[in-house]
């Protein structure tokens, strides 16, 4: 069974700092994506990973994917508060396009 | 940019009662899924949809649950006799091609949020 790990659950920083967000999961797959979700809204896709070594960079947002070690994280360079919102890992299965979600991190950015 | 629509946006029903959500994916997209939310918790995969039939599905979804393609553009899932655990986000979705190695993103809509009562 597939497992998808995030943390920290929850996130406060001040604006301008930097911060990681992890995402570990538990079998192989070749997809992994990350999304936004603000309060009481859908789901924006932010990234798709989909090999080894994998970088992709938006504004101040960048994912990574270590296949190996089964880890994505999403790097936040300079936060704004414009950024507050939840962000989810997804991993897919193999087999198909079923996609298990971690647990979500909640990020406050304090002016 | 093209969308996935929902309606409605929310529901409330007695438990016991059937229910119907409806989607109208992207217009090209093949692949259609139902995703749900429980308030507070992580997104939970249903039920996904190709060449009209269902390609995968959970264990949450259960002989309570149906999804039907009635028309060219519906997409919609039918929950027979609610519960009260089936209170929560439903997000419809879509996508272009099988999501296998390609960079396809899933595509979400706004959501209906169920409340059974």
């Amino acid at each position: 069974e597939l497992k998808v790990e995030q943390n920290p659950l929850f996130l406060s920083m001040q604006e301008g700092k930097n911060y990681t967000i992890y995402c570990n999961y538990s079998t192989t797959s070749d997809r992994l994506y990350w999304y936004r979700q603000d309060p009481g809204k859908s789901l924006e896709s932010l990234f798709v990973l989909l090999s080894n070594g994998a970088v992709k960079q938006e504004g101040r947002l960048m994912a990574s994917l270590d296949t190996k070690a089964r880890l994505s994280t999403l790097h936040i360079t300079a936060a704004v508060h414009d950024l507050s919102a939840t962000y989810f890992c997804a991993v897919a299965h193999n087999a198909g396009n079923m996609l298990t979600f971690g647990g979500g991190t909640r990020l406050m950015v304090k002016p | 940019e093209p969308e996935v629509t929902q309606t409605p946006s929310h529901q409330v029903t007695q438990m016991g009662q059937e229910v119907i959500l409806r989607c109208v994916p992207i217009s090209n997209h093949l692949y259609f899924y139902w995703y749900r939310q429980i308030l507070g918790q992580k997104v939970e995969f249903l039920v996904s949809f190709y060449n009209n039939e269902i390609s995968e599905k959970s264990e949450i979804f259960d002989d309570q649950f149906s999804v039907e393609r009635p028309d060219g553009s519906n997409f919609t899932l039918k929950i027979r006799s609610t519960k009260l655990e089936d209170s929560a986000m439903y997000f419809c979705a879509s996508n272009i091609l099988r999501g296998r190695s390609t960079n396809e993103k899933l595509f979400f809509g706004s959501g209906t949020q169920l409340s059974v009562l």
